[in-house]
């Protein structure tokens, strides 16, 4: 069975940052994209980017390009998402997703507050 | 960047509706639309892939059409279980529909 385990909740200040965790489990981790999508409260989904596990290879969304940076790890199955210089607007609840949007993880609340 | 325009944003329906729902793409992306529900507290479910491809376990009564710049999605006989907010996203370069929200009448 495939899984895609999100890490817990986050409380970060502005202006700080923020890795959120993303492990995979019952497929070969480097024979699909690992993909990010951000949902703010009572709002729609956006695409952020994806990365490729077997080469490393990213595409970002032009509008997240300076905010988030993706990584992934094959020895641990994990793929990661940093984002940086928080702002009240990156209050949101992260995916990870894997097989062509097929399989989401639970999602990841990131709250900025001061 | 190719915008995906979803209407309506909502509809009040009942069980047993035949419901339907567009997106229109802002130029040609071909077959390359998905469709999504969302339940409150929940993670999206891919329920249709590549414009009329329903996923594994996705039942018949959910049903997409649509290429070129032009999608729809109905639902036949609505259930209970499908209020839900429903999104499109081509998957050219990966833009969302606005999403349709299904609520009772």
């Amino acid at each position: 069975e495939v899984l895609l385990q999100q890490s817990g909740a986050e409380l970060v200040r502005p202006g700080s940052s923020v890795k959120i965790s993303c492990k995979a489990s019952g497929y070969t981790f480097t024979d699909y994209f690992i993909h990010w999508v951000k949902q703010r409260p009572e709002q729609g989904l956006v695409w952020m980017g994806r990365i490729n596990p077997a080469n490393d290879n990213i595409v970002y969304a032009e509008k997240f390009r300076s905010k988030a940076t993706l990584t992934a790890d094959k020895s641990s199955n994990t793929a990661y998402m940093q984002l940086s210089s928080l702002t009240s607007e990156d209050t949101a609840t992260y995916f990870c997703i894997t097989h062509w949007f097929t399989y989401w993880g639970q999602g990841t609340l990131v709250t900025v507050s001061s | 960047d190719i915008v995906m325009t979803q209407s309506p944003t909502s509809m009040s329906i009942s069980v047993g509706d035949r419901v339907t729902m567009n997106c229109r793409a802002s130029q040609n992306v071909g077959s390359n639309v998905d469709w999504y529900q969302q339940k409150t507290g929940q993670s999206p479910k891919l329920l249709i892939y590549k414009g009329s491809n329903r996923d594994t376990g996705v039942p018949d009564r959910f049903t997409g059409s649509g290429s070129g710049t032009d999608f729809t999605f109905t639902i036949t006989n609505m259930q209970a279980e499908d209020l839900a907010v429903y999104y499109c996203m081509q998957s050219n370069s990966f833009t969302f529909g606005s999403g349709t929200k299904l609520e009772v009448k």
